[in-house]
């Protein structure tokens, strides 16, 4: 298995107040990614990195923003945490990019679920 | 915009095969990926298709044709614990356009 972990695992927190959740890899990949899961919508991305400092919107950034720092580290910030961002969040990471019709495989974390109350 | 469709859920006897069918709208398409859930876990990659036709992996293959926008899952001698949620997820203009289905889940019965 891919060395990503995430932390916290489980976190409660009330609305307003700001959340940041961390996704750590071992696996030195280029790219790393931050989605949300919901009921009925499947996986959603929110933000990506491609490289240190490098990072980009994905398709439900509002109310979001990431830093990466390090490689091996990608953080995900609520500055304000509403209701709606109840949900169960992924860490992915991937090192090739399928643009040359080479194997494009995500790995995954293990998920943080948050729940604002 | 991209858009993908699956069925929600299918039911197959133990033993026996199901294929999983997804259909896809997208532009600048690279390639089509399939990753499993059981409950409470993390998706795990099991396939990808960026050339048409049929890729084997042990009781697993995946399918393409590009023309049709369409793939599939094909699982072979359904043991229960393939019992857990499928995701198809198209590639398109790169690693930064990762567009995932709502997932099929499928359940394996005695």
């Amino acid at each position: 298995d891919a060395g990503i972990t995430q932390s916290p695992r489980h976190k409660v927190t009330e609305t307003g107040t700001p959340v940041t959740l961390r996704c750590h890899q071992t696996e030195n990949h280029r790219y790393m990614y931050w989605y949300r899961q919901d009921p009925g919508h499947g996986l959603r991305l929110i933000h990506y990195s491609y490289g240190v400092k490098d990072t980009d919107k994905g398709e439900v950034s509002d109310g979001y923003s990431v830093s990466r720092s390090k490689t091996e580290d990608f953080l995900l910030t609520l500055e304000s945490a509403t209701s709606s961002q109840t949900s169960v969040y992924f860490c992915a990471i991937s090192e090739s990019t399928g643009e040359r019709g080479d194997s494009y495989e995500q790995y995954f974390g293990p998920g943080t679920r948050l729940t604002v109350t | 915009g991209q858009s993908l469709e699956q069925p929600s859920e299918v039911t197959a006897v133990e033993g026996a095969i199901v294929q999983i069918n997804c259909t896809y709208q997208t532009s600048g398409f690279y390639g089509l990926s399939w990753y499993q859930q059981h409950d409470g876990g993390a998706p795990t990659f099991l396939s990808y298709n960026a050339l048409d036709g049929l890729e084997e992996t042990g009781r697993f293959s995946s399918f393409l044709s590009r023309s049709d926008s369409y793939g599939y899952l094909l699982l072979q001698e359904l043991q229960m614990k393939d019992s857990a949620s499928y995701f198809c997820a198209v590639l398109s203009g790169g690693y930064q356009k990762v567009t995932f289905g709502t997932g099929t889940k499928l359940q394996v019965i005695p």
